[in-house]
């Protein structure tokens, strides 16, 4: 029931913008849409977080689609250090912030 | 600053045994939450403690256990452990708001033999 789907994995350029797609067609209205990362060997680290409006902060910038049925998280000048799993995530259980990971996208950053 | 803490980093069991792992969340947070990660899977929410008191438990059997002391550190404790217990669990504390606010710990890594 992770409510999300993305691709398994891309490859990005160092250097270039890594833009990472999510579908969240059955999203709520009151749903926000949040993105973490799990660097190999880590736990996951909070990226960023929308309800409706575009949101930028020090890590990324997240667009979402005015229907909410989808999000993109775009990494301006991805690097090594950015390869990770990303996990596009929609918060269900507001008692007890539970977060339901799907597979996420395995984003490889290429020299 | 410590960030969240957990221990041990990797265990060996064998099927049958009993496992506590155990985690530090960052001073101040009173929320802690248990994950497990099985390999090439998204962790999947285990339990959450707030304040000492059971908020949450996620879709595992009863062999899973865990409890909160009153300095907020956690336990997670699995009894009868099976070989599909293998897996990174992890632990992410917080101060009880939004998702924003867990900051997880880098997780024990369990295999079960």
């Amino acid at each position: 029931d992770a409510k999300t789907t993305q691709p398994p994995s891309m490859d990005c350029a160092e250097g270039r913008a890594a833009n990472l797609p999510c579908n969240h067609s059955t999203i709520s209205g009151n749903e926000y849409v949040y993105w973490y990362r799990q660097i190999h060997s880590q736990g996951p680290q909070y990226i960023i977080h929308g309800l409706k409006n575009n949101e930028t902060n020090e890590m990324a910038s997240l667009i979402i689609t005015e229907d909410r049925k989808s999000s993109t998280l775009i990494l301006p000048h991805a690097t090594l250090r950015d390869t990770a799993v990303y996990y596009c995530i929609v918060r269900v259980d507001g008692a007890t912030n539970k977060l339901i990971f799907g597979t996420g996208t395995l984003l490889a950053v290429q020299p | 600053d410590a960030g969240v803490t957990q221990s041990p980093t990797h265990l060996i069991k064998t099927r049958g045994q009993h496992v506590t792992l155990r985690c530090s969340p960052i001073s101040g947070h009173k929320s802690v939450s248990w994950y497990q990660q099985v390999l090439g899977q998204g962790p999947q929410f285990i339990f959450q403690y707030y304040e000492k008191e059971e908020r949450g438990r996620g879709n595992f059997p009863d062999r899973f256990s865990a409890r909160q002391f009153p300095n907020y550190s956690s336990e997670l404790n699995v009894n009868a452990l099976l070989l599909g217990d293998s897996a990174l669990y992890l632990c992410a504390s917080g101060f009880g708001g939004s998702p924003r606010e867990q900051f997880f710990g880098p997780g024990t890594r369990l295999t079960v033999l």
